[in-house]
């Protein structure tokens, strides 16, 4: 799998728009970019995917790169809910390697 | 849609002890995964089936871990001689039949090998 480079950690204020930077200057053709995000004490969860064009859902919207080098994963309006540890993962689907590699993410620290 | 779930939360052993953790995937996923979990690292992938099926193990998976699941519903991962190097947070996804669709992760098994 290709690998992603993220910030260890960033800091935002609540209820301001979050930022969160991946590189994957690796990245192939087939290569999905997948976000997730690990709360405390729990088993990571989906926040959001992409290939070539950006994408919103209702947790985050993801902003790729035209040469897809990179992507910004953004959280509109973040709350102290959103701390966590936020993973991006290239997914190559193409060859039935379905599995997930995770790099060690982004610790995101929300100040009230 | 009841979630991925494991069994048990917490499991603490002496080194040399077996231990068997189970995980109960979505009821309609045919994909289950096993990655395990140390203190600030991302999950690390164990192993991987489609139905009964083991189609993927990583080298991480040593002779003294099998993994089973044996009607391609639930799965077992056992332990067996532990070690303290054992001592992580087991975790175990499952996701449907689309190759490109969303894991969802149980809240993990924390083994703790003394």
């Amino acid at each position: 799998d290709a690998k992603t480079t993220q910030p260890n950690s960033m800091e935002s204020n609540e209820e301001e728009p979050v930022h969160l930077p991946c590189n994957h200057s690796t990245i192939s053709g087939t290569d999905y970019i997948h976000w997730y995000r690990q709360l405390p004490s729990q088993g990571p969860e989906y926040v959001i995917h992409g290939l070539t064009s950006n994408v919103n859902n209702r947790m985050a919207s993801l902003a790729i790169a035209e040469d897809r080098k990179s992507s910004t994963l953004i959280l509109h309006r973040a709350t102290l809910r959103d701390a966590a540890v936020y993973y991006c993962i290239l997914r190559d689907v193409d060859f039935g390697n379905e599995k997930l590699t995770f790099g060690t993410g982004t610790r995101l620290t929300i100040i009230p | 849609d009841t979630g991925v779930s494991q069994d048990p939360r917490h499991k603490i052993t002496k080194r040399g002890q077996n231990v068997t953790f189970r995980c109960d995937p979505i009821s309609e996923h045919n994909r289950l995964y096993w990655y395990r979990q140390t203190l600030g690292q991302g999950p690390e992938f164990l192993t991987y089936f489609q139905n009964e099926a083991q189609l993927e193990k990583s080298r991480l998976l040593s002779d003294r871990f099998s993994a089973e699941r044996p009607k391609g519903s639930f799965s077992t991962l056992e332990i067996q001689r532990t070690e303290q190097g054992d001592s992580a947070m087991y975790l175990c996804a499952s996701s449907s039949r689309d190759p490109n669709e969303k894991l969802f992760f149980g809240s993990g098994t924390q083994l703790s090998v003394l």
